[in-house]
């Protein structure tokens, strides 16, 4: 019953430091989201895919690539970090149209 | 652009009373609301939506939520709140994407505290 997936769930990194982090969903979902989450702003959405090799940018997506390689998985990197960036980010995933997204357990990120 | 306000940043309530939290929406398109639960160190998960149909909604854990067009808004009730719903509600406003996907803008969030 894993739902979705991510890791790492923790992590710290220099300024400058690149990072990938992985997502990965189990439900068959067509659709994964990338969000961040800051104090007193609520979730931000960074980038999105409506399927394997697709990619489409969200609200906040500077400083963020991603790619879809696989249905099941979908990755965001951090080429060069910098301390904006420090954040709590959660993946989703859902089926097309109005479907609930389900979340993964987030991934806090620290960049000093 | 859509949007959404959460009035109140916290909320304290004793337990077993009732407590309502306020969502605000603002939206030029068909609306479809959602309210999402978030543990401490866990990700969202989804209480109730509303799509379309009737304008009382009833969600998981005993929580209800009433859409009210005229008003603009999407208050989230319980009659009696327990120790364990002590956690942040996040109110959300959906769209359809061009090209798919459904985008959802989160309020800034509620932090319920139940005490004894």
């Amino acid at each position: 019953n894993a739902g979705v997936t991510q890791t790492p769930k923790f992590r710290v990194l220099k300024t400058g430091q690149s990072m990938t982090l992985l997502c990965a969903q189990d439900m068959n979902h067509e659709y994964m989201y990338w969000y961040r989450q800051d104090p007193g702003m609520g979730l931000r959405l960074i980038h999105y895919s409506v399927g394997e090799g697709t990619t489409a940018k969200g609200e906040v997506p500077d400083g963020y690539n991603v790619s879809r390689l696989k249905k099941q998985n979908f990755l965001l990197g951090l080429e060069s970090a910098a301390p904006s960036q420090t954040s709590v980010y959660f993946c989703a995933s859902s089926f097309p149209g109005l479907s609930p997204q389900h979340f993964g357990d987030g991934t806090r990120l620290s960049i000093l | 652009a859509q949007s959404v306000t959460q009035l109140d940043s916290q909320v304290p309530v004793f337990e077993e009373a009732p407590v309502e939290l306020r969502c605000n929406y603002s939206s030029s398109v068909s609306v479809y609301l959602f309210w999402y639960v978030q543990y401490p160190n866990q990700g969202l998960q989804l209480l109730l939506k509303y799509l379309s149909g009737s304008t009382l909604v009833k969600g998981i854990n005993g929580f209800e939520a009433e859409f009210n067009k005229s008003q603009t808004s999407f208050h989230l009730r319980k009659p009696s709140v327990h120790i364990s719903d002590t956690a942040e509600y996040f109110c959300a406003v959906s769209e359809i994407l061009t090209g798919g996907g459904n985008k959802l803008t989160f309020g800034t969030g509620t932090q319920l505290k139940v005490e004894l």
